[in-house]
């Protein structure tokens, strides 16, 4: 079955800076990548996710890129601010047949004002 | 995106008790998810849910633990049987988002679960 790594498992930066989190997938089958993110109490929240078919994607101040010939895909967080603070799990899946997701570890974000 | 509700929020129970968590969706969905979340943990899931069918389990859980019901394409319980601290954990149910070619979940709130 498919595994996920998730690096770091903690990170801190300054506001204002930037924050890049990393995965890799196992499953060359996998062609589909959505990242979560969770704040302290509340339910995951998909932010950004990317298919297969691309190499990138942005949204405002959030980017995600992909390598499928590493099998790896990354999180960039531009311009950091407080409520970014919370932890950040990736995930992969196929998305057809079997079409579980699995997640990575999780990245606990803190932003230092 | 869907609206998922999911009862109760949290509980207290004892050990060797049982509790059913429901998940109700605003939607009709064809697949339900049901996740765990113990402490400082990521997701994992604990069985796939589809309407008319018997749920799909993953490796390490099994149907006398965590029994699923299904009975329409809106509405899921889970079943913790016989619980004991180390089922203490957040249960999440997710649904698909329903874009082609995507597989996206959107989770609900999520049930807090204490076992005594």
């Amino acid at each position: 079955g498919e595994n996920v790594e998730q690096h770091p498992s903690t990170l801190s930066v300054q506001e204002g800076d930037s924050a890049v989190i990393k995965c890799t997938y196992s499953d060359s089958a996998s062609n589909y990548f959505p990242w979560y993110k969770q704040e302290l109490g509340k339910r995951p929240q998909l932010i950004i996710d990317i298919r297969s078919n691309v190499g990138e994607k942005k949204d405002q101040r959030i980017a995600v890129t992909l390598n499928k010939t590493a099998k790896h895909f990354s999180l960039h967080i531009t311009e950091t601010q407080p409520e970014d603070s919370a932890v950040y799990f990736c995930a992969a899946s196929r998305t057809f047949g079997n079409e579980k997701l699995t997640f990575g570890t999780g990245t606990r974000l803190t932003i230092i004002p | 995106s869907a609206v998922i509700s999911q009862k109760p929020s949290r509980d207290i129970c004892q050990r060797g008790t049982s509790l059913t968590i429901q998940c109700q969706v605003d939607s009709q969905v064809t697949m339900m998810f049901w996740y765990r979340q113990q402490p400082g943990q990521s997701l994992t899931l604990i069985a796939t849910a589809n309407q008319g069918s018997e749920a799909t389990y993953e490796s390490g859980f099994v149907i006398d633990k965590f029994p699923i019901s299904r009975p329409n394409l809106t509405f899921s319980t889970l079943t913790v049987s016989n619980m004991s601290p180390e089922d203490s954990s957040i249960y999440l149910c997710s649904v698909e988002g329903g874009r082609e070619g995507y597989n996206e979940q959107f989770f609900g709130p999520g049930t807090r679960l204490t076992v005594l």
